[in-house]
């Protein structure tokens, strides 16, 4: 089975800290992502990878930046955590390509609380 | 852009009800569809998805979900509902041909009520 593991499940920062959230994936995909889960809004992607040191914006990347230095592992990085980054962040990975292999598969999340 | 729109924000239901969650999906292209599954304090779990061929898809644990072009929807059904299935259900859709971008609804809150 595939296993993505994020490194907090809870997390509690200060306004103004820099933050990581840490994900890893043990089954060599290609494609990594970034979710921030809030009431009413659902899923919103914030950026994704598709191979090691390459990023692309999701659809609300203010605020964030991420890193891909190793294919198992996708890092997101708050560099000034804000009160409204508040939210539950969920890390996924898939295999690149069309077919039975285009499902994401996501990790437990972490919980960040910006005080 | 792609948007994904589910109506109903949260669905009761009676245990042993039939059960139906609302998809639709703005893309008049190639698509392919999913239903994920979230617990309590669990990360999200596929639950089904649409990729070609039969129209109607479903779960190992007794849910269906039919793709119906013409109305560019991807509802999902049960037809008798369980405790255990009180859960949030998201249906995300994934265009062909423009990388590797999901697109996810807003989430439907279903609590099957004793």
């Amino acid at each position: 089975d595939v296993k993505v593991t994020q490194s907090s499940r809870y997390l509690v920062k200060r306004t103004g800290e820099k933050v990581f959230l840490e994900c890893v994936q043990d089954m060599d995909h290609e494609n990594m992502f970034w979710y921030r889960q809030d009431p009413g809004l659902g899923l919103r992607l914030i950026y994704f990878s598709y191979d090691v040191k390459m990023k692309e914006k999701g659809d609300i990347p203010e605020g964030y930046s991420v890193s891909r230095e190793k294919k198992e592992r996708f890092s997101l990085i708050l560099e000034s955590a804000s009160t409204n980054q508040t939210s539950m962040y969920l890390c996924a990975s898939s295999l690149r390509g069309m077919g039975l292999t285009d499902t994401q598969y996501f990790g437990p999340g972490t919980r960040l609380t910006v005080l | 852009a792609q948007s994904v729109t589910q109506l109903d924000s949260q669905v009761p239901v009676f245990e042993e009800a039939p059960v139906e969650l609302r998809c639709n999906y703005s893309s008049s292209v190639s698509v392919y569809l999913f239903w994920y599954v979230q617990y309590p304090n669990q990360g999200l779990q596929l639950l089904l998805k649409y990729l070609s061929g039969s129209t109607l898809v479903e779960s190992i644990n007794g849910f269906e979900a039919e793709f119906n072009k013409s109305q560019t929807s991807f509802h999902l059904r049960k037809p008798s509902v369980h405790i255990s299935d009180t859960a949030e259900y998201f249906c995300a859709v994934r265009v062909l041909n423009t990388g590797n971008q999901f697109y996810f609804g807003t989430g439907t809150s279903l609590t099957v009520i004793p």
